[in-house]
């Protein structure tokens, strides 16, 4: 079936860029997003990208995007402690029905 | 804009009891959703609405819990009798309808179950 995979933790230092990783499984997906939950709060969405899309960049956020390996990637660059965060992959399966990936914290060391 | 909003924001309980959480999502939007997160298991989908109307509520775990959407601002999530294996956060989230449209999350209730 469906599935999303993320690595559970990712630590860099302050000032560096920090790469989180996600594969998915479902070649059909039209959009796939990231959301950010900081503690005690809901998931925010960050940004999204369509299928036929290579790479997306949104000021420190790039997104990249490998259809033929089923691999996304969110870069964000001079990583700062505000960053940390779990944040969340998920794929579009249906008109409505999101696929989740389990999640990764960014752990953000001085 | 207002987000979606739930109430309360945090609930600890004995089992047995009723549980009511409430959310109001974005206005407009017309598709609405019952998450719950937990270390183990994640963000499982419980229910989703369109229109007011349940159109899958495949998650939900059993029959001791019940959604309503009475109308297009309002929507509640019941647990009745609670256990402590429904401890959790509760996300509500909601959305317009189209292809690109996403979710958008409230801030959760945190419940507890003693």
């Amino acid at each position: 079936g469906e599935d999303v995979e993320q690595s559970l933790f990712l630590s860099v230092r302050e000032g560096d860029s920090s790469v989180i990783n996600c594969t998915y499984t479902d070649s059909s997906s039209t959009y796939l997003y990231w959301y950010k939950q900081e503690p005690g709060a809901g998931l925010q969405l960050l940004t999204y990208i369509f299928s036929n899309m290579d790479m997306k960049q949104d000021q420190r956020l790039t997104v990249l995007l490998n259809k033929k390996d089923k691999h996304l990637s969110l870069r964000i660059a001079d990583t700062q402690t505000g960053d940390s965060a779990i944040y969340f992959c998920a794929e579009s399966q249906s008109n409505y029905q999101l696929i989740w990936g389990a999640g990764t914290k960014l752990i953000i060391k001085p | 804009d207002a987000g979606v909003i739930q109430s309360p924001r945090h609930e600890v309980t004995e089992m047995g009891q009723e549980v009511t959480l409430r959310c109001k999502p974005i206005s407009g939007h017309n598709s609405l959703f019952w998450y719950r997160q937990t270390m183990m298991r994640g963000l499982e989908l419980l229910i989703y609405f369109n229109n007011n109307v349940p159109i899958d509520d495949s998650g939900m775990p059993e029959d001791r819990f019940s959604a309503k959407m009475p109308n297009a601002s309002f929507s509640t999530l019941k647990i009745q009798p609670s256990e402590p294996r429904d401890s959790a956060v509760y996300f509500c989230a909601s959305r317009k309808d189209g292809r690109n449209q996403p979710q958008h999350f409230g801030d959760g209730t945190r419940l507890s179950i003693l």
